[in-house]
């Protein structure tokens, strides 16, 4: 079955860089691509990007255009989420989902990482 | 961007009872492209509901999901005591994709 299984819960102190992974297993990873959403505690989801696992192409949202990389390793089925220069409202859940190709349609889900920003 | 909008923010409903749950969209979502998850407390969403109106694999008929344009709306036939959560659209036809602001559909 299809399961993306990502990394643990990070604290980071404003300015700092936190780096997200999600490891994938139950389908095959070049096949689909992966995106990232967030959701800031008791609030909505908020789209962040794409990363086709196939040939690493990136669409990011502006709002987050130079500050967010989105990677992924197809030795290890695993994308990456790296945030940088962050600010108190970062903090939330970040999820990783896979995505299928062509139609970019969000399939399947992470069970999410919480990233706290604290002084 | 498309901004969806979500009607109404919450739904006070029983079970057994009937849930009509609106989104709209700004401009035209692209060849129907627009999701329905849903989302229970601590958990991360499911998908429900593609392409406006076909279910996702293992997703009860209970759920149905119609309209095209601009205006779309999922519909619970029977509410079950695990379908009280909240509720979000998303067209995924142009970037960037965005989601609506969610209805939660809770116990009356």
């Amino acid at each position: 079955q299809v399961q993306l299984v990502q990394s643990g819960a990070e604290v980071k102190k404003p300015g700092a860089s936190v780096k997200v992974s999600c490891k994938a297993s139950g389908y095959t990873f070049t096949s689909y691509g992966i995106s990232w959403v967030r959701q800031a505690p008791g609030q909505g989801l908020e789209w962040m990007g794409w990363i086709s696992a196939y040939n690493g192409n990136t669409n990011y949202a502006q709002k987050l255009q130079g500050r967010v990389t989105m990677t992924t390793d197809t030795s290890t089925s695993t994308a990456y989420m790296e945030l940088r220069s962050l600010r108190s409202d970062d903090t939330a859940v970040y999820y990783c989902a896979r995505v299928l190709s062509g139609w970019y349609l969000i399939d399947y889900w992470g069970q999410g990482t919480l990233v706290t920003v604290s002084s | 961007e498309i901004v969806l909008t979500q009607s109404p923010g919450t739904l006070s409903l029983s079970p057994g009872e009937r849930a009509t749950l609106s989104c709209r969209a700004s401009q035209s979502v692209s060849s129907s492209y627009l999701a329905w998850y849903q989302q229970k407390p601590g958990q991360a969403p499911r998908l429900l509901i593609y392409g406006a109106s076909s279910r996702a694999t293992g997703i009860p008929d209970r759920f149905s999901g119609s309209g095209s344009g601009t205006d779309f709306t999922l519909t619970i036939s029977r509410l079950e005591p695990e379908d009280f959560a909240v509720y979000y659209c998303q067209q995924y036809g142009s970037s960037p994709w965005t989601f609506g602001p969610g209805t939660k559909v809770d116990i009356k």
